[in-house]
């Protein structure tokens, strides 16, 4: 079982609707959640950053964190073309040892 | 804040070439820079962990006289490519962390073509 598994997709959704992104993983120690999203030939962009489980929200980007069921999601509302990118979560322990899911790709058409 | 800046951000090169990959925390001390190496459609893939004034922790695989990491101040690391080869060839990108426990910041990569 890998560490962290995240469906890679495509996803591809109709502008305007509410896009839900999940990562599961196996590692109970981690502590801190992130989601990047990374454009073509980009480096990652950092979207949003948790600690231990609860809900965020940044606008139209919401992260949830599940510890008990090892689950994490990143919603976004309004889902807009310039959405349309890869987006991975990453997670640590302590703010060390990072891990990447492997990232899932997303298309928003107009 | 937390801005990284990766420089050149496209080279081609001949084979057997070394390239050199600038990697700067613009407004923020990195004590700790992370390289990684990019396939098309595929995840991130570790490379090495670089802290400030020692020796680069290279993963298992990356071999360390090809990589050659320096991070001789805590706002500049950088990776040279020693006579690179066309299996080289490859997206780099580097990212850096304010600690403790803080998320890293990437720069934009470095796209490294080998003929």
């Amino acid at each position: 079982q890998k560490e962290v598994e995240q469906d890679p997709g495509p996803l591809s959704v109709p502008e305007g609707a509410i896009v839900s992104l999940n990562c599961t993983y196996s590692n109970s120690a981690f502590q801190y959640f992130m989601w990047y999203r990374q454009y073509s030939r980009k480096g990652p962009e950092l979207l949003m950053y948790t600690y231990s489980s609860g809900n965020k929200e940044d606008g139209r980007f919401t992260a949830q964190v599940d510890k008990s069921s090892k689950y994490i999601s990143l919603f976004i509302r309004d889902s807009q073309p310039s959405d349309s990118a890869t987006y991975l979560c990453a997670m640590s322990v302590r703010g060390q040892n990072f891990v990447f899911g492997p990232g899932t790709r997303l298309s928003v058409l107009p | 804040g937390a801005v990284v800046s990766q420089h050149p951000s496209w080279v081609i090169c001949k084979s057997g070439t070394s390239v050199k990959i600038e990697c700067r925390s613009l407004d923020f001390q990195a004590t700790t820079m992370f390289w990684y190496r990019q396939f098309p459609k595929q995840s991130l893939m570790l490379m090495a962990t670089s802290n400030e004034g020692s020796k680069a922790t290279y993963e298992q695989g990356v071999e360390k006289d090809k990589f050659l990491i320096n991070h001789a101040s805590l706002t500049l690391s950088t990776l040279t490519v020693t006579s690179a080869h066309p299996e080289d060839s490859s997206f780099y990108i580097c990212s850096a962390r304010v600690p403790p426990r803080q998320p890293q910041h990437f720069g934009d990569g470095t796209r490294l073509s080998i003929l």
